[in-house]
C-alpha cells in the first residue's frame, strides 16, 4: 500500500532533549512538509522540501531542524531551543511542489515533554 | 493572520441535516482545498477547487468558491455520525509549494 508513515504515534521527551520525528513515504512523491497543530488549533508550517537536498523555513521554524537525503524521507529533529515542544505532528506529501496537488498527510506524532 | 480563516469555529447538528462551512482568504489563489481529519489522526482531502471553477461536487459535497470575495463553502448534505470531525480549508501561499491552513471548523453530527 501506498502511503505516508510516521513514527513513533507517540513521544514524550525531557526538557532538554533532542528528538528526532521520522516520516517516510512511497509515492514517488517530490514535496514533502511538517506541520504543528496545537490543541483546537490549524496547522502551522514548520519546514518543507521541494526536491532532495533541499528545504525551506516554514512560518515556525526556530527550535526545529530537518534534513532530505533520500527522496523518500523527511525527519524533522526538535531540538532543546524549542520552547514550547509538546503538540502533535504531521508530516505530509504531495507530488509536485507547485500546481493544484492535494496534500497526503501521514497520522501523526503527538510529542509531550515531561 | 491565516490566509484561510473558517466559520464557524464549530457546528452541532443532528443527523440527516445539512452542514455549512465557510473560508475566507486573503491573497489571489488558483486553487482552494478542503480536508478533513477525525480527532488525533492526519488530514484527509476531500476536494479541490480550481480558480475558474464555481462550483464542485463529491457525493455528499459541494463546494463553491466566489474569488470575487474571496471565500468558499462546503456544504454537507445529509450528514452521519461519520461526518464528525474538523474540517479545514487550505490554500497555496506561493507558486513553491507552500500551502496555508485555517484553523478549522468543527463539526459534530448527533444521532
Amino acid at each position: 500500500d501506498g502511503g505516508i508513515t510516521q513514527s513513533p504515534k507517540y513521544l514524550f521527551r525531557k526538557e532538554g532533549q533532542n528528538v528526532t520525528l521520522s516520516c517516510e513515504q512511497n509515492l514517488n512523491h517530490d514535496a514533502m512538509y511538517w506541520y504543528r497543530q496545537d490543541p483546537g488549533q490549524g496547522l502551522r508550517l514548520i519546514y518543507y522540501s521541494q526536491i532532495v537536498n533541499d528545504f525551506q523555513k516554514g512560518d515556525i521554524a526556530e527550535g526545529y531542524s530537518v534534513s532530505r537525503e533520500k527522496k523518500e524521507s523527511f525527519p524533522l529533529t526538535v531540538t532543546s531551543a524549542q520552547k514550547n515542544p509538546t503538540a502533535f505532528y504531521l508530516c505530509a506529501s504531495t507530488l509536485r511542489p507547485a500546481g493544484g496537488n492535494e496534500q497526503f498527510f501521514g497520522p501523526g506524532t503527538r510529542l509531550t515533554v515531561l | 493572520s491565516q490566509q484561510g480563516e473558517e466559520d464557524p469555529q464549530a457546528l452541532s447538528i443532528q443527523e440527516g441535516e445539512n452542514a455549512t462551512m465557510n473560508c475566507s482568504y486573503k491573497t489571489s489563489i488558483n486553487n482552494l482545498q478542503w480536508y478533513r481529519q477525525n480527532s488525533g489522526r492526519g488530514l484527509v482531502h476531500l476536494i479541490l477547487i480550481r480558480s475558474n471553477e464555481r462550483e464542485k461536487h463529491s457525493g455528499r459535497l459541494r463546494v463553491t468558491l466566489d474569488t470575487s470575495k474571496k471565500s468558499s463553502s462546503l456544504l454537507i448534505t445529509a450528514s452521519r455520525a461519520a461526518d464528525t470531525a474538523s474540517y479545514f480549508c487550505a490554500t497555496p501561499t506561493d507558486s513553491w509549494g507552500k500551502f496555508q491552513f485555517g484553523a478549522g471548523t468543527q463539526v459534530v453530527v448527533t444521532p
